[in-house]
């Protein structure tokens, strides 16, 4: 079983403060999904990434998968109390047909 | 508007009665899938259809049941619940019968949170 490791698995911060999550594995994947969960809504996804060493910046957020394709980051600049949410990996499995997912980060920015 | 709808959003109910969680999707996507979510634990997927008439087992399938008789349906059987099936499910459907590899997401549904008394 592929396995992801996700930490912290809380973190609360102020406004304007950065941060940035870990997504790891022992294991190989074909792709990395960032996803942020609210409150009584289901996942959305944020960012996809399927190249090794690559980095996608969306907004404020900053996302990067390992050269070995077995972990990833997520970095936040100058965090927001909107960016508050349950962030979630995935990596996509060798025959691509399924996710696993990780346990998720619960970040809390306060005004 | 672009939707994964689960139905009921609530339900308690009693070990034993049987009960059936809907899922529907309006973007004629073939692949959809179920997971569970639990503190500590995240998103366990319990079963995945890749097309009509497809389906298998994720990570944790005892105790369900799901079928794929139409694309946009993929409803969620409990023949026997127990109180460790209380938890948060949630649906999902992707355009790519291999989310994992490539870009496309998965568009989940708000959860049904199932609690098993």
């Amino acid at each position: 079983t592929q396995l992801l490791e996700q930490s912290p698995q809380f973190l609360s911060i102020q406004e304007g403060e950065n941060l940035t999550v870990y997504c790891n594995s022992s294991s190989v994947f074909s792709s990395l999904q960032w996803y942020r969960q609210e409150p009584g809504e289901g996942p959305v996804l944020l960012v996809t990434v399927v190249t090794g060493g690559e980095v996608k910046k969306l907004k404020r957020l900053t996302f990067q998968f390992g050269d070995a394709r077995k972990d990833s980051s997520l970095h936040i600049t100058a965090a927001q109390p909107g960016d508050t949410g349950l962030y979630l990996c995935a990596g996509g499995r060798t025959s691509g047909s399924r996710l696993t997912f990780g346990e998720g980060t619960q970040l809390t920015v306060n005004p | 508007e672009a939707q994964v709808t689960q139905n009921p959003r609530y339900l308690i109910t009693v070990t034993g009665k049987k009960l059936t969680v809907t899922c529907s999707q309006n973007m004629n996507h073939e692949y959809m899938s179920w997971y569970r979510q639990d503190p500590g634990l995240g998103l366990r997927q319990i079963y995945y259809s890749m097309n009509v008439e497809v389906t298998d087992k994720g990570d944790v399938p005892e105790g369900y049941k799901v079928s794929r008789k139409e694309k946009r349906n993929f409803p969620l059987i409990l023949e026997s619940p127990s109180p460790n099936q209380t938890s948060l499910y949630f649906c999902a459907s992707s355009s790519s019968r291999l989310p994992g590899q490539g870009s496309q997401p998965q568009h989940f549904g708000d959860g049904t949170r199932l609690s098993i008394l």
